[in-house]
């Protein structure tokens, strides 16, 4: 496999559920992103994670866990949503994040729906 | 502030016109990069061009080109002869290097509808 991937790309939870979204990077890459992008709004970015440290936490509910075990992957808990929370969720990976000229790199979007 | 500006919602024309995607920018800083994104039925962004803050030559890449001028604030895109394909969301992102981090700002995007 190359790129980004991401697992599931969709899900279907109610509020009380937990469930966790699972993105892998083929790329070598040392740094890894949550984005969340709703309809008619730009992309929000929620965690960053460098060396598998997190670097970044864009004031994001609690209800949203990060995981990130190793530079390769990088997981999504989640717990208690809410409506509001639907929405599609990117993963992207770049070479590292003390740089602001690095591209990144996402993966296809976990689309999730919260009934 | 920093900000990205993506006036046009959405854009529809005919296969083999030219389209440009405009994207204006706002940043305090003078070291800055710019970038493009393309967004398919798919979902992933795939990244299209970076463009840093001293460098203001045009780019061609293929049916595509980039334009930035510095003076309007602008990094416009250009499709020509643009094909069914083409058609998705395309966003403009905005990375500064000040904040010493890689930080995309990015704009609320353009739909490109291509008809055969």
């Amino acid at each position: 496999e190359t790129g980004v991937t991401q697992t599931p790309r969709h899900l279907v939870m109610g509020m009380t559920n937990k469930k966790s979204l699972k993105c892998e990077q083929h790329l070598g890459h040392n740094a890894m992103y949550w984005y969340k992008q709703s309809a008619k709004k730009p992309l929000e970015l929620m965690f960053v994670y460098n060396f598998k440290e997190q670097t970044e936490n864009n004031s994001v509910p609690s209800r949203f866990s990060p995981e990130c075990p190793n530079s390769s992957h990088l997981f999504l808990h989640l717990h208690t949503l809410q409506p509001e929370d639907s929405a599609l969720y990117l993963c992207a990976s770049s070479q590292e994040r003390a740089r602001a000229s690095y591209e990144q790199y996402f993966g296809p979007g976990t689309r999730l729906t919260v009934t | 502030a920093q900000k990205v500006t993506q006036a046009q919602t959405e854009i529809s024309v005919v296969e083999k016109e030219d389209v440009t995607l405009d994207c204006v920018y706002e940043t305090r800083d003078t070291t800055y990069y710019l970038f493009w994104y393309k967004q398919p039925p798919s979902g992933e962004l795939v990244f299209l061009i970076r463009r840093n803050s001293f460098d203001e030559q045009n780019e061609i890449s293929g049916r595509y080109s980039w334009n930035f001028q510095k003076s309007t604030s602008s990094f416009n895109f250009t499709i020509t002869a643009s094909q069914v394909v083409d058609s998705a969301v395309y966003f403009c992102a905005l990375s500064e290097a000040r904040s010493n981090t890689d930080k995309l700002i990015f704009g609320t995007g353009t739909r490109l509808q291509v008809f055969p």
